[in-house]
């Protein structure tokens, strides 16, 4: 266990569906991510936040929504989404202000396997 | 842009002997640090090792060690006395930056390779 709780750990939803995956961290840290994991393909980056506040959106469609109550939860809203959407969602912690790669490193969470049918 | 290629998508060791995995970047940034995650089929993304690039001495922890010939941009991990536990999807990642207040954690991944342990 590193800290960071991810809900469901499998999803199978329809093109019509709209659901919600969670991220819980209980580590004090101030940056939370969600990303994007597909078979054979670089993790992508989808959502930075930084103090509840997002920092980054990489170009990922509306049907994502994220959203960041507090700094230790984080949310991906999902609606219509299409089958080339199913893959591993991973979501990521860390801590800002630190110097060096200790004082900052990612702490993820074991993932959702969204399966769009 | 920064990119990290790791060009072994699958390797195999017998347990107990040495392995190594090869990963190569990209950048012209000389403040960076690197990264080895490994992925086992828990899902969970664990860090292993982690190199900071303006550190010439490479970095060991326990079993895991790298060879980081910044140069050469090049940054292996070696796993020696290999264990069926080692078995995962290992991961290269690279993070610019000494800035003190980082606006994000940009990590760039590589693709991956898968490590097999043979009994």
């Amino acid at each position: 266990e590193t800290g960071v709780t991810q809900t469901p750990r499998h999803l199978v939803m329809g093109m019509t569906n709209k659901k919600s995956l969670k991220c819980e961290q209980h580590l004090g840290h101030n940056a939370m991510y969600w990303y994007k994991q597909s078979a054979k393909k670089p993790l992508e980056l989808m959502f930075v936040y930084n103090f509840k506040e997002q920092t980054e959106n990489n170009s990922v469609p509306s049907r994502f929504s994220p959203e960041c109550p507090n700094s230790s939860h984080l949310f991906l809203h999902l609606h219509t989404l299409q089958p080339e959407d199913s893959a591993l969602y991973l979501c990521a912690s860390s801590r800002l202000g630190g110097r060096g790669p200790r004082r900052t490193e990612a702490f993820f969470g074991q993932g959702t396997r969204l399966t769009v049918v | 842009a920064q990119t990290v290629t790791q060009s072994q998508p699958e390797m195999s060791v017998q347990e107990a002997e040495t392995v190594t995995l090869s990963c190569t970047y990209d950048t012209s940034e000389s403040d960076y640090y690197l990264f080895w995650y490994k992925q086992p089929p828990s899902r969970q993304m664990i860090l292993v090792i982690r190199q900071e690039a303006y550190k010439q001495q490479n970095a060991t922890e326990n079993r895991f060690s790298v060879n980081f010939q910044k140069a050469a941009k090049s940054f292996s991990l070696k796993i020696s006395d290999s264990q069926l536990g080692d078995a995962a999807m290992y991961f290269c990642a690279y993070r610019k930056g000494r800035t003190y207040m980082d606006s994000n954690y940009q990590l760039i991944w590589g693709a991956g390779t898968k490590l097999i342990i043979k009994p």
